[in-house]
């Protein structure tokens, strides 16, 4: 069955570097999300993705982040300029249509920022 | 502000028992719910949607129950196994791209 892969699993950068976190969808689907998850909190909206352009983001999707899909397959985010805050797991999702087809999601990359 | 909330937190149960893990939601425009499973340390496994004019969906061991009007979704599990082990996500999806989801119920099956 296709599925979601995200590299790296596990990233630890310094504050203030800047992080890539990479995602390939599955093949035939529209549209692309990234979701975060703090360390026993809720998983969190950041960002949806359709048509190369972002279609919707959270209030916690500031200038800090960005996201591309630089060729046919690759979707990236990126933080400029990371804080301690930014710890967290990050998942990267992908569906067939914006409504009444589920999200698949991949194991995500937790991201270590000291 | 769309909440969601699951009931209970956690929960251990011998193999074989029958769950109903619970789901409530505040805004009841929803398009859709959906239940998640989430191993440690992975990522999360879309187990069964459920749009908005549904009442239920059925999958293996595993029916998902809307009540739109009331905000409420139960999850149920028959005959549960020590494999069912994970923590289960319900989300729901209002008119716009994102998923609201809850805290989660963290599920232990012991043999």
């Amino acid at each position: 069955e296709p599925e979601v892969t995200q590299t790296p699993s596990h990233q630890v950068t310094q504050m203030g570097q800047e992080v890539i976190l990479r995602c390939v969808p599955i093949s035939n689907h529209l549209y692309f999300y990234w979701y975060r998850q703090i360390l026993g909190q809720k998983v969190e909206f950041l960002v949806s993705f359709y048509n190369n352009e972002i279609s919707e983001k959270s209030e916690i999707f500031d200038d800090q982040f960005s996201v591309e899909r630089p060729d046919g397959s690759n979707f990236t985010l990126k933080i400029r300029s990371t804080k301690l805050e930014d710890s967290a797991m990050y998942f990267c999702a992908s569906s067939e249509f914006r409504e009444g087809s589920p999200l698949h999601f991949g194991n995500g990359t937790r991201l270590t920022v000291t | 502000k769309q909440e969601v909330t699951q009931i209970p937190a956690a929960l251990s149960v011998p193999e074989g028992e029958n769950l109903v893990l619970n789901c409530s939601f505040t805004d009841s425009a929803i398009y859709n719910l959906q239940w998640f499973r989430q191993d440690p340390g992975k990522g999360l496994t879309s187990l069964l949607l459920i749009q908005s004019s549904q009442r239920e969906q059925t999958s293996g061991r595993l029916n998902a129950s809307l009540d739109k009007s009331s905000g409420r979704s139960t999850l149920y599990i028959a005959a549960s196994q020590p494999g069912d082990s994970a923590t289960y996500l319900c989300a729901v999806q209002g008119n716009t791209d994102k998923l609201i989801f809850g805290t989660g119920t963290r599920l232990q099956v012991f043999p």
